[in-house]
């Protein structure tokens, strides 16, 4: 069983869906990364969250740390969202990252 | 504040030679991480520095090695390339112990193995 493992692999949407990504993990601190790469780029941090809830424009993240459960939705999905969305959780020590596999999103117009 | 940076962006190597990878972190932040990513094994951790000192190693032979100079700046090299080490290679650079977890990546230095 990963450490980390997210859900779906793969997602296709069309345009203004509202979206849902899944992850649960075993292993970390009480904290998780939401990150994003388009095709051939780099990684963008989307969220660092201990708790709750964080909103950043049509993103939102929740965590639930007794479950080890965190979610990442997008509201009114665009094709400039489409992309692989990665959650990473630290270790004890906070910098040494385990990452989930990766959820390919594709928006289609 | 200038984000991560990292150079090169695009390396060609062939087997057998050695390459060496450049992190200049956000300034003011003290460890960089070094991660290496592949189609077959995803995202890895390599190593962290904080400090010029190691502080933190991943399941990596020793043909994968780093330092960290005083300036924070960052390197990281590989001996001997083999083809499997064609991957993304990415760092991220963090705020000191008690400023939180958040990691910010850099654009990555994409190695290819000939």
């Amino acid at each position: 069983k990963n450490e980390v493992e997210q859900s779906p692999q793969n997602l296709t949407a069309q345009e203004g869906e509202f979206i849902t990504i899944n992850c649960s993990y075993s292993v970390g601190i009480s904290a998780l990364h939401w990150l994003q790469q388009h095709p051939g780029g780099g990684i963008v941090s989307l969220f660092m969250l201990s708790s709750g809830k964080k909103k950043h424009g049509r993103l939102i993240a929740t965590i639930n740390i007794q479950e080890k459960h965190s979610s990442l939705h997008i509201t009114a999905s665009h094709p400039r969202d489409s992309a692989v969305y990665i959650c990473a959780v630290p270790e004890t020590s906070g910098s040494r990252l385990t990452f989930g596999e990766g959820t390919q999103l594709t928006v289609n117009p | 504040k200038a984000g991560v940076t990292q150079t090169p962006r695009y390396l060609i190597k062939t087997r057998g030679q050695q390459v060496t990878l450049s992190c200049s972190p956000i300034s003011g932040h003290r460890s960089v991480s070094w991660y290496q990513q592949t189609p077959g094994q995803g995202l890895q951790f390599l190593f962290e520095y904080f400090s010029e000192t190691q502080r933190n190693k991943g399941n990596f032979p020793g043909r994968f090695s780093g330092r960290q100079f005083s300036n924070s700046r960052s390197e990281m090299n590989v001996s001997t390339l083999e083809l499997g080490d064609s991957a993304l290679y990415l760092c991220a650079s963090r705020g000191n112990p008690g400023q939180g977890y958040e990691q910010y990546f850099g654009p990555g230095t994409r190695l290819t193995v000939t």
